[in-house]
């Protein structure tokens, strides 16, 4: 079975740290980009980074670009997110996902295919 | 960044009716659009990819058309377990960026 799990989330105060762990099973790990995306309460989805299989390329969105980092351990099958100098507005769920590409014809598509359960990261001030 | 925005923000409908949800972006993005699924409290489900392509295993009642930068979202029927929140998503380029979210509610 396909299965990303979240964990690491909790309370930080304002200006801390936390690092986000995700367990990957029942697909080839190394072979596939990997993204993270957070949901603050009764808010919309935010994609937050990304993560080339082999972790030689990485993206970042402008919210967290700096104070953020995704990493990966394709040995472990491990994704990571750092989160450093976190503030109220991080407060959200924060998922794991397959960023899968798919060949149509002759054009590759990326997809969100796989989605982890979430993990609550709250920032108190 | 490209902004994605969908509309309407919420809409009431019936067991039956057709659905129809916008995305616009605000540059042209091919077909590099996907449509999400969210359920409460759940994560989020891929419904579609680039822009018109059904993911496996989700019914042949949603569809999706559109390119450069007009895109919908279509139910042709209604059902019960299609009542959430639907948004899109474009992966043209970075950051990636989701529209604001559509709730379909009874």
């Amino acid at each position: 079975e396909v299965q990303l799990v979240e964990s690491g989330g909790g309370l930080v105060q304002r200006g801390g740290s936390l690092r986000l762990s995700c367990a990957a099973s029942g697909f080839s790990f190394g072979s596939t980009w990997m993204s993270w995306v957070r949901q603050a309460p009764g808010k919309g989805l935010e994609w937050v980074a990304n993560i080339k299989e082999d972790g030689g390329e990485k993206n970042y969105g402008d919210s967290v670009k700096g104070r953020f980092t995704i990493y990966r351990d394709n040995a472990r099958n491990l994704l990571y997110l750092k989160l450093n100098s976190l503030r109220a507005e991080d407060t959200a769920v924060y998922y794991c996902v397959r960023d899968t590409s798919v060949k149509l014809n002759t054009m590759w598509y990326d997809a969100l295919d796989v989605w982890g359960q979430g993990t609550m990261v709250t920032v108190s001030s | 960044a490209i902004q994605m925005t969908q509309s309407p923000s919420s809409l009431s409908a019936s067991v039956g009716d057709r659905v129809i949800i916008s995305c616009r972006a605000s540059q042209g993005i091919r077909n590099d659009l996907g449509w999400y699924q969210q359920k409460p409290g759940k994560a989020p489900k891929l419904l579609i990819f680039a822009a018109s392509s059904l993911q496996g295993g989700v019914p042949s009642r949603f569809s999706g058309s559109g390119s450069g930068t007009d895109f919908t979202l279509t139910i042709s029927s209604l059902q019960p377990e299609d009542f959430a929140t639907y948004y899109c998503l474009q992966d043209y380029s970075y950051p990636r960026t989701f529209g604001q979210g559509t709730k379909v509610e009874i």
